[in-house]
């Protein structure tokens, strides 16, 4: 199984950058990192993912280790839409899925 | 346009019963992958189809089985129901069988009750 390790929780401001962490220390040489997020009631819904360089897209930022052995999801501004469980996951892309663990609960404070 | 619909979106079965659950993926996508997610887990891998044909298995029993039509929309099949079988599964579609060449658009997913 590809294991990841987040945070159970964080708690975060409403309109303050958040930075969520995620150890992916046996991450193989091509696997991509992934993150999704989880709204109440809802199916996951994807946020991003990279492989080596950070990448950007309209939702969030993705920064990772020059090791490649821990990535941070950054939301630049977070509203209280954001407030989810965040999913850290690496793949090597072959057909069996993707492996999720218990997420990161993140939460946000008016 | 409609993105991943999944139908029941509710259910309630008892032990021993079987259930087969919908699944349309988004219009242009061959790929469907379903997972069970059980109460404060993330979701568990199940099954990955890609042009009807089946390209991963996650780790569970052969009661659990599903298939591909030619429209690309899916059912997942559980036969011999347990109470421990009571989550919620989650169809997932893609353009591509490869998870690392873009995204999962998961549906809202049937909450499954076995009594």
């Amino acid at each position: 199984d590809a294991k990841t390790t987040q945070p159970n929780s964080m708690e975060s401001n409403e309109e303050e950058p958040v930075h969520l962490p995620c150890n992916h220390s046996t991450i193989s040489g091509t696997d991509y990192i992934h993150w999704y997020r989880q709204l109440p009631s809802q199916g996951p819904e994807y946020v991003i993912h990279g492989l080596t360089s950070n990448v950007n897209n309209r939702m969030a930022s993705l920064a990772i280790a020059e090791d490649r052995k821990s990535s941070t999801l950054i939301l630049h501004r977070a509203t209280l839409r954001d407030a989810a469980v965040y999913y850290c996951m690496h793949s090597g892309g072959g057909a069996d899925g993707l492996t999720f663990g218990k997420g990161t609960h993140l939460i946000i404070q008016p | 346009d409609a993105g991943v619909t999944q139908s029941p979106t509710h259910l309630i079965k008892t032990r021993g019963q079987h259930v087969t659950l919908r699944c349309s993926p988004i219009s242009g996508h061959k790929s469907v992958s379903w997972y069970q997610q059980v109460l404060g887990q993330g979701p568990q891998f199940i099954f990955q189809y890609y042009e009807k044909e089946e390209r991963g298995r996650g780790n569970f029993p052969d009661r659990f089985s599903a298939r591909q039509f030619p429209n690309y929309s899916s059912e997942l099949n559980v036969n011999a129901l347990l109470l421990g079988d009571s989550a919620l599964y989650l169809c997932a579609s893609s353009l591509y069988a490869s998870g690392n060449t873009g995204e999962l658009f998961f549906g809202e997913g049937s909450r499954l009750t076995v009594l």
